[in-house]
């Protein structure tokens, strides 16, 4: 466990559902991040929030809508999906980095999201 | 872009010998850290290695970076079966967002018993 949790594990979506996908870390960390998993594919980052601010949304389709109550909980709302939007969906969180650069980042164990 | 390479894509060795994956970046970076991922799951943090180290062990894995060649690799000694998974270099790009990585596509790693 890296103290860091994603519910759900699995999902199975209509492209024409609304559902979210909720990330929860306990580790005072200070900034927090969705990734997407494709097979084949780098790991592509879709969101970063650093002190409940998104510091940066990478050109992500806004069928995808994240949400950082505090600094514990991320969300993301789904609505409208595409098949092609079947992949891992991975949550991280770290402490922000200084000078030395980004540090470690600790993952939950994802949700793998299929679009029908 | 900045993203890391991992070299081989896929690495099948015998339970007990040693496994080298190698990692290619593009710009100057702070750090540059290694993520082990088993099949559909998040990925676990290895080791972290900063711009101005050369080399840095942790129990059997040992991480070389040289900058002049934009390169690192991680060395998995006596593999185990355990050690089953795939192994991703990431980096960040110096002045970019604090926090952000690249991560590559990683190196299937299978170690047969």
């Amino acid at each position: 466990e890296t103290g860091v949790t994603q519910t759900p594990r699995h999902l199975v979506m209509g492209m024409t559902n609304k559902k979210s996908l909720k990330c929860e870390q306990h580790l005072g960390h200070n900034a927090m991040y969705w990734y997407k998993q494709s097979a084949k594919k780098p790991l592509e980052l879709m969101f970063v929030y650093s002190l409940e601010e998104r510091v940066e949304n990478n050109s992500v389709p806004s069928r995808f809508s994240p949400e950082c109550p505090n600094s514990s909980h991320l969300f993301l709302h789904l609505h409208t999906l595409q098949p092609e939007d079947s992949a891992l969906y991975l949550c991280a969180s770290s402490t922000q980095g200084l000078a030395g650069g980004p540090l470690e980042q600790f993952f939950g164990p994802g949700t793998r999201l299929t679009v029908l | 872009s900045q993203q890391g390479e991992e070299d081989p894509q896929a690495l099948s060795i015998q339970e007990g010998e040693n496994a080298t994956m190698n990692c290619s970046y593009k710009t100057s970076i702070n750090n540059l850290q290694w993520y082990r991922q088993n099949s559909g799951r998040g990925l676990v943090h290895l080791i972290l290695i900063r711009s101005n180290e050369r080399e840095k062990h942790s129990g059997r894995l040992r991480v070389t970076l040289d900058t002049s060649k934009k390169s690192s690799s991680l060395l998995i000694t006596a593999s185990r079966a355990a050690d089953t998974a795939s192994y991703f270099c990431a980096t960040d790009a110096r002045g970019s967002t604090l926090g952000r990585l690249y991560f590559g596509r990683g190196t299937q790693l299978t170690v047969w018993p």
